[in-house]
């Protein structure tokens, strides 16, 4: 089984100011890993995700991430926020042997919101 | 821009009543799940489907709770009685094998008073 842990319920940070939302894994097989974004009272929309290869992977938004198999992390960074990336992130994880790829259960963490002030 | 389609988006309701929730997966997808979020207890898997059969419903309250995928197009998730514990957002989401991505809905906030 897996679980997701996510150190920071709430993140309050400056305009144009760099952060870091952290997540923090447990899995006893090679897992996928996933960050999606919550807007207040919208659904969850895929951010970026990590199935192989490059560790450091990206989103359009500026957002990236970095899979670290022997921390067991996949924190969430951006070096300079906007007003408009305050939301509720969730980090997630799929077993890779699940049916073959990462159609089962995503498990998510509890959720960080971040709070981007002016 | 194919999306998940979930009905009704809002629904208030008095405890006793039954209540179902309706969701169109993307067209295609072969994988539909069911998620629960509340403050307390975060996003919880109710159930999941693969090609139309249930292949884990041990999230769900199974007195009160029932999911099922009438068709390829069309899965239900149902509260029978519903009960003020009941109040949360339901998320659908469908996936394929192809992409390895899973795709949600705006959810269902359902009020139970």
């Amino acid at each position: 089984a897996q679980s997701v842990t996510q150190l920071d319920s709430q993140v309050p940070v400056f305009e144009e100011a760099p952060v870091e939302l952290r997540c923090n894994y447990s899995s006893s097989v090679s897992v996928y890993l996933f960050w999606y974004v919550q807007y207040p009272n919208q659904g969850l929309q895929l951010l970026l995700k990590y199935l192989s290869g490059s560790t450091l992977v990206e989103s359009i938004n500026g957002f990236e991430a970095e899979f670290n198999k022997s921390q067991t992390s996949f924190h969430l960074r951006k070096p300079s926020v906007h007003i408009s990336d305050t939301a509720e992130y969730f980090c997630a994880v799929s077993d890779q042997s699940n049916y073959g790829g990462s159609q089962g259960n995503l498990i998510f963490g509890k959720g960080t919101k971040l709070s981007v002030k002016p | 821009d194919a999306r998940v389609t979930q009905t009704p988006r809002h629904k208030v309701t008095e405890m006793g009543q039954e209540v179902t929730m309706r969701c169109q997966p993307i067209l295609g997808h072969n994988t539909v799940f069911w998620y629960r979020q509340t403050m307390m207890q975060g996003l919880e898997l109710l159930a999941y489907f693969r090609n139309r059969a249930p292949l884990d419903d041990s999230g769900m309250p199974k007195d009160r709770f029932s999911a099922e995928m009438p068709d390829a197009t069309l899965a239900t998730l149902k509260i029978q009685p519903s009960e003020p514990r009941d109040s949360a957002v339901y998320f659908c989401a469908s996936g394929s094998l192809v992409g390895n991505t899973i795709y949600f809905g705006e959810g269902s906030w359902l009020t139970v008073v």
